[in-house]
């Protein structure tokens, strides 16, 4: 079966730099997906890893390493407005389905 | 366009009762996915459509619950005889196409609870 793991709880400060990280383990997947969804909205699409590497979008950089089975999301000059839970998840290549992890709830202090 | 819309947001009902949800995709977007996400927990696959056809459902899924993408527009999820454990928020998401299904656009969910 298809797995992933992420923290369940990260904690950080205003304007500072936080990773949150995402191991995996499934058969096979296209790549991996990054969602953010406040409290009580939907999520909403982040950004996707194809490739091995980093991706950048603003304040935002993503990363996937498939030798090991592991990506993280980046978030640069933390806003108040970041406090939300982030999820990962990955593309299935047998059905193009995404298999969602838990989530990690990002708490932001002043 | 207006993004993905769910109908109703919230539905309170009796355990035994039928329910049904409405959900209208971004109209250019030809695959429709049905999730259901609990507190804490990411969102949980039920079904997807590629235009109207059904083309997998969650194993997890039981008998009770069903559902339908007429002309490959809106989508309705049905739950027949509810039950206390299906209570949670219903999400519905559209992508453009299978090789977009990384990028989902949500509705807004519709919140059920079975008293």
């Amino acid at each position: 079966g298809q797995s992933l793991e992420q923290p369940s709880e990260v904690t950080a400060v205003e304007g500072a730099i936080v990773q949150i990280n995402c191991t995996y383990q499934t058969s096979g997947f296209y790549g991996l997906s990054w969602y953010q969804q406040h409290d009580g909205g939907a999520p909403t699409f982040l950004s996707y890893n194809a490739l091995d590497g980093l991706e950048e979008t603003g304040r935002f950089s993503s990363f996937l390493s498939r030798s090991d089975s592991y990506g993280y999301l980046l978030l640069q000059e933390l806003q108040m407005k970041d406090s939300a839970s982030y999820f990962c998840a990955v593309l299935m290549d047998s059905n193009y389905q995404l298999i969602w992890g838990a989530g990690t709830k990002l708490i932001i202090k002043p | 366009d207006t993004g993905v819309s769910q109908d109703p947001r919230h539905k309170i009902t009796k355990r035994g009762q039928n329910v049904t949800f409405r959900c209208d995709p971004i109209s250019e977007h030809n695959r429709l996915y049905w999730y259901r996400q609990t507190l804490g927990q990411g969102p949980e696959f039920l079904t997807y459509f590629q235009n109207e056809a059904q083309l997998e459902k969650s194993r997890l899924l039981s008998d009770r619950f069903s559902a339908e993408r007429p002309k490959g527009s809106f989508s309705t999820l049905e739950i027949q005889r509810t039950e206390q454990g299906d209570s949670a928020m219903y999400l519905c998401a559209s992508s453009l196409a299978h090789s977009f299904a990384y990028e989902q656009y949500f509705g807004p969910g519709t919140r059920l609870t079975v008293t």
